[in-house]
């Protein structure tokens, strides 16, 4: 079974600076996918981030950035910039890409606050 | 195009009762997964629907179950309540495929959830 961790579960930045989230993950899968989810204070889960296992390169979102180190199972957010309506939950996930595995494997989740 | 709706947003019921939650995907959505969301267990798998078929569950008792109707909407129940069902529950649907694996710009898009508090 897989198992997503992020070791921090609260986190404060200043407004314009610059923030970086962990997560480790553990699968003795080797084609998976790994996301950083979102979840401000409105609830609504919005998706900020998707990686490949099979792509070496890092994914970019804007101001979002991830660093892959798959030999490792380690999965930081690296948010840029960081905006006041960047304060929200963070939640590390896991996804099986064989068969028709849709499920989400999730981490405890980082609140992130931005502070003005 | 609208975004992933669940019905209704808030409920409050007694020990004992059962509950319908009710989730319409995006259009064209195909795949509808469900979650539940506590302060303890955080984000727990439920189950995923496509074409009307269960393909996958989580670890819950059979208390919780669960049907995908033929324009992709879908309805979980929860039969006998307990305190501990107190949670939100969040949909996600995504386009899904049918008996293939998640292709690599597949991904889950979720609704406000439904806040259910057991009394």
């Amino acid at each position: 079974a897989q198992t997503v961790t992020q070791s921090q579960p609260e986190m404060s930045v200043q407004e314009a600076e610059t923030v970086t989230l962990s997560c480790t993950y553990d699968t003795s899968e080797s084609n998976y996918y790994l996301f950083w989810y979102k979840q401000p204070p409105s609830r609504q889960m919005i998706l900020v981030i998707r990686q490949e296992a099979y792509k070496q390169q890092n994914a970019t979102e804007n101001r979002f950035s991830v660093n892959f180190q798959k030999a490792a199972k380690s999965f930081s957010l690296k948010i840029s910039d960081s905006q006041l309506g960047d304060t929200a939950m963070y939640f590390c996930a896991f996804s099986y890409s064989g068969g028709s595995n849709y499920k989400l494997t999730f981490g405890k989740g980082t609140l992130l606050t931005v502070n003005p | 195009k609208a975004g992933v709706t669940q019905t209704p947003r808030y409920l409050i019921k007694t020990r004992g009762q059962q509950v319908t939650l009710s989730c319409s995907p995006i259009s064209g959505h195909r795949s509808v997964s469900w979650y539940q969301q506590t302060p303890g267990q955080g984000l727990q798998f439920l189950f995923e629907y496509f074409s009307e078929t269960q393909r996958n569950k989580g670890n819950f008792p059979g208390r919780f179950s669960g049907r995908q109707f033929s324009n992709s909407r879908s309805e979980m129940n929860v039969s006998t309540l307990e305190l501990g069902d107190s949670a939100l529950y969040l949909c996600a649907s995504s386009q899904g495929t049918s008996g293939g694996a998640p292709s690599s710009t597949d991904t889950q898009y979720f609704g406000p959830g439904t806040r259910l508090t057991v009394l």
